[in-house]
């Protein structure tokens, strides 16, 4: 059946270290989202994409963080270098967003857990 | 930007008992979803309602988007319930989905 596959489901890593989170959207999506959860913060909006061309990163922090879509059915978020701080579950949402700006239902990954020591 | 927020933050109920969450938003919608996040941390769709009354089996949900505000309902609660019950908005004139902090909900045997 169709969901929304993030690799990896839990990653440990040492400060400093590059890591790199992937997503495959849903086949046919073509609107990608980000999210952070955390206890504190919640859920948080990191970035997002529309037909792989991305919309809104406000919400990373642009020194240690990136997003890309290199093509239609594979969405990354890299953090170098990481920080204890981002330890965090990262959620991948796919969605098929009708014409106009509603982005339509959004269909979760299951996240990776990220542990910075 | 737009303001989600959820009320109440905790709920405490016995098994079989009915409960209401809501969600207030501060500005008109063209999106809005409801989610519950089980103890494994997987988010659930639930409903996608923008506007009007859904109802699926236990749960149903309205959204007033006039007044700015939703409501999920859910009967006969089971421990399978227990969860955080997250509300999503996208505002209008705007494609990004903001979550609300969302309803602890904890269901006693």
């Amino acid at each position: 059946d169709a969901r929304v596959t993030q690799t990896p489901r839990h990653k440990v890593t040492e400060m400093g270290q590059e890591v790199t989170m992937r997503c495959q959207p849903i086949l046919g999506h073509n609107t990608v989202f980000w999210y952070r959860q955390t206890m504190m913060q919640g859920l948080e909006l990191l970035a997002y994409f529309r037909n792989r061309a991305p919309l809104d990163d406000s919400g990373m922090p642009k020194d240690r963080f990136s997003a890309e879509m290199p093509d239609a059915t594979l969405a990354t978020l890299k953090i170098q270098p990481s920080e204890p701080r981002d330890s965090a579950v990262y959620f991948c949402a796919s969605g098929l967003a009708p014409t106009g700006v509603n982005t339509g239902e959004l269909f979760f990954g299951e996240g990776s857990r990220l542990t910075v020591l | 930007g737009i303001q989600v927020e959820q009320s109440p933050p905790d709920l405490i109920l016995q098994e079989g008992a009915n409960s209401t969450l809501r969600c207030n938003f501060s500005d008109s919608v063209n999106n809005l979803q409801w989610f519950h996040q089980n103890p494994w941390g997987q988010l659930i769709n639930l409903f996608y309602i923008p506007s009007g009354t859904k109802q699926n089996g236990r749960l149903s949900a309205t959204t007033v988007a006039t007044e700015r505000y939703s409501l999920l309902y859910i009967s006969s609660s089971q421990t399978t319930d227990s969860g955080v019950y997250f509300c999503a908005v996208g505002g209008l004139g705007a494609s990004k989905i903001i979550f609300g902090s969302g309803t602890r909900l904890s269901i006693r045997p």
